[in-house]
């Protein structure tokens, strides 16, 4: 059965910084393109961005919105994604869902950036 | 980037009758060199994440009921639910995974 497990999220002030965990099994995740997607409260979905599997160099590419401010990384060696996210703003604020492809996603972990 | 475009932003359906959703992308999501459209379809529930219903634009998930249906090629795409059940109150997404991701801005089916 695939699993992705979201964690770290959790409430942190406006220019804070927060790392975000993506645990991943039943699937070939060395091999994986894996993604961030963010979704505000009552808003659509919005991709963050994505790593390439080692093949391709762990290549990442992010939306323009958070592009120097969020890190994607990966440990193949624990099946884990992770996102980094510095210089938070109050926008940022969103459930946080990591996804290996369009038929897996997380549950998804909650960001809020307030003071 | 592509922008997917959905219409209408809502829908009211009566149960049983047919709703349809359209999704329109800003570029040409069809790759040539193996004839697939990179357009999948998804339900949401609240609190819920996304569920794939429909991938390479006409292709049903495993275990997602023939109700569901997907169409269309290269910009133009559609959603079909035929015979609207009460547990399709929803919003639906369109999404493109053609260069990057993108999806459409998400329409909203309700029991007339």
């Amino acid at each position: 059965e695939v699993q992705l497990v979201e964690s770290g999220g959790g409430l942190v002030q406006p220019g804070g910084s927060l790392k975000l965990s993506c645990a991943a099994s039943g699937f070939a995740f060395s091999g994986s393109t894996m993604h961030w997607v963010r979704q505000a409260a009552g808003k659509g979905l919005e991709w963050v961005g994505r790593i390439r599997n080692k093949t391709n160099n762990y290549a990442t590419a992010y939306a323009a919105s958070v592009k120097g401010r969020f890190t994607i990384s990966r440990d193949d060696s624990k099946n884990t994604a992770y996102l980094e996210l510095n210089s938070l703003r109050s926008e940022d604020t969103a459930v946080y869902y990591c996804s290996g492809g369009p038929d897996y996603w997380g549950q998804g972990t909650l960001v809020t950036v307030s003071s | 980037d592509i922008v997917m475009t959905q219409s209408p932003d809502s829908l009211a359906v009566s149960l049983g009758e047919r709703a349809i959703i359209n999704c329109k992308s800003s570029q040409n999501i069809l790759y040539s060199s193996n004839n697939k459209n990179y357009l999948a379809w998804y339900q949401q529930k609240p609190g819920q994440p996304p569920k794939l219903l429909i991938y390479w634009a006409s292709t049903r998930e495993s275990g997602i009921p023939d109700r569901f249906s997907g169409s269309g090629s290269g910009t133009d795409f559609t959603l079909t639910i035929s015979g609207l059940q009460a547990e399709d109150v929803a919003v639906y997404y369109c999404h493109q995974f053609y260069t990057s991701w993108t999806f459409g801005q998400g329409t909203r089916v309700e029991i007339k």
